[in-house]
Parts: structure tokens; sequence; C-alpha cells
């Protein structure tokens, strides 16, 4: 059973530009999590999607992100106009949303803008 | 205001000496509480758990923590530290299972021969 892949690993992008960032939760997860971990910070929460529903976007900046989590198909993160400041690292965590469950994390994809 | 406080940057001990890696949260409901270990351009990996029950739990990798409700309490704890502890160590808390995480800074551990 694959754990939770994310790619790309790496992704770099100019100012200006579109970033997309893609996560597949483990086989029979059907919640996912967004986090955004900055230089010697922990995970700030982003985003909490269910398949083709946000249950969550408290953490989400209001402008240039979105998010979507298709009956189909990965979970994406979408970052438009990337800025200096959006350069972090991106993890993804899924959970079979049952009581007492674990998110399990992906590797990240980290962001550089430059 | 809900928080994971990780008091400790960074700990340095020595390779066989015993670690404690402290943690206190602020949650207005039942914690449940999480200790993940994140290798250098990893993810996270959990270690341990507590939701209810005994309140000294075991993880893997030899890792146990307890739960002190009077304290606010949740540090990681482990006998007999290996160079391959070394990592970055973090304190998480959620309302209920199936919920946004709420993430200490970390603790980056050293290990010294």
């Amino acid at each position: 059973n694959a754990g939770v892949m994310q790619n790309p690993r790496h992704l770099v992008r100019r100012r200006g530009q579109e970033a997309r960032l893609r996560c597949s939760p483990m086989k029979g997860h059907s919640h996912v999590y967004w986090y955004r971990q900055l230089p010697e910070e922990g995970l700030k929460f982003m985003v909490y999607l269910q398949k083709e529903n946000i249950i969550d976007e408290s953490g989400m900046p209001k402008e240039r992100f979105s998010a979507e989590f298709p009956k189909e198909g990965p979970s994406i993160l979408r970052i438009q106009q990337v800025v200096r400041g959006d350069s972090a690292a991106y993890f993804c965590a899924s959970s079979p949303g049952l009581a007492e469950n674990e998110q399990f994390f992906g590797p990240g994809t980290r962001l550089t803008v430059l | 205001a809900q928080s994971v406080t990780q008091p400790d940057i960074h700990i340095t001990v020595s390779e066989g000496a015993s670690l404690e890696l402290r943690c206190n949260y602020s949650y207005g409901a039942t914690p449940y509480l999480f200790w993940y270990v994140q290798s250098p351009g990893q993810g996270l990996q959990l270690l341990l758990k507590y939701f209810s029950g005994d309140t000294l739990v075991q993880g893997i990798k030899g890792f146990e923590a307890e739960f002190k409700r009077s304290q606010s309490s949740f540090n990681l704890r482990k006998p007999s530290v290996h160079w391959s502890d070394a990592a970055e160590y973090f304190c998480a808390v959620g309302n209920q299972a199936g919920t946004a995480l709420i993430f200490g800074k970390g603790t980056t551990l050293s290990v010294s021969s």
C-alpha cells in the first residue's frame, strides 16, 4: 500500500507564475489536508478537503490560493501569481476519516520562488 | 487561543543518554496529542499518539510520551538515544480525530558520539 504521494518534490517558479502542487492520498483515504512549513517554523494548517468538498479552509490565504479534491484524481493546491513569500515546503496529509485516525504525511513539495 | 509550545529549539544529547523533549499545549477541548519526527528533506512520520485511556503511551523506535492534564504537557522520552534519532521533532494537538492539527515549532535533536 503506497503512502501519500506528492509531486513534484521540488518546484521552482518565477514571481507571477502559477504553481500547482499535487497530492495522491493513501488508498482508501478520503480526507486530505494541506499544511505549509516555512523555514524554522512548524507546520501551519491551510485547508481540509473531502472528495469534492472543502471542509475547512480557515488557514488558506484569501487571495491567490485555492484547493480542490475532485471525485477522480489527486488533490491540487494551486497558487496563482506566486511571490517570494510563498517559498516554503507544502505538505499533504491524508486520513481515512474514521474515529481516532491519524494523518499520514507525504514527503512534501518544496516550492522556491525566484 | 489554541497553541502548542515546544520550549527547546535545539537539544544535543550524547549517544546512549536519555532524552526528554517538552511539549505544552493550550486547548479548549479534550486534546488529541501527537508526536511526529521529520528527517531532513522528508515528510513527517508519526511516533505516537494519545486520544484517551492510559496517560503513558508507547510509540515506535522506543519512544514514549506521558500526558499530564494538570500541567497541559505531553513530553516525549527515550531512555537511550541512538545516532539515527537525530532529526526534528514536532508535537501537535487536535480537537478530535480527523480535523486539522496545530503544530509546535519543533525541536531539533542532535546526537553526539
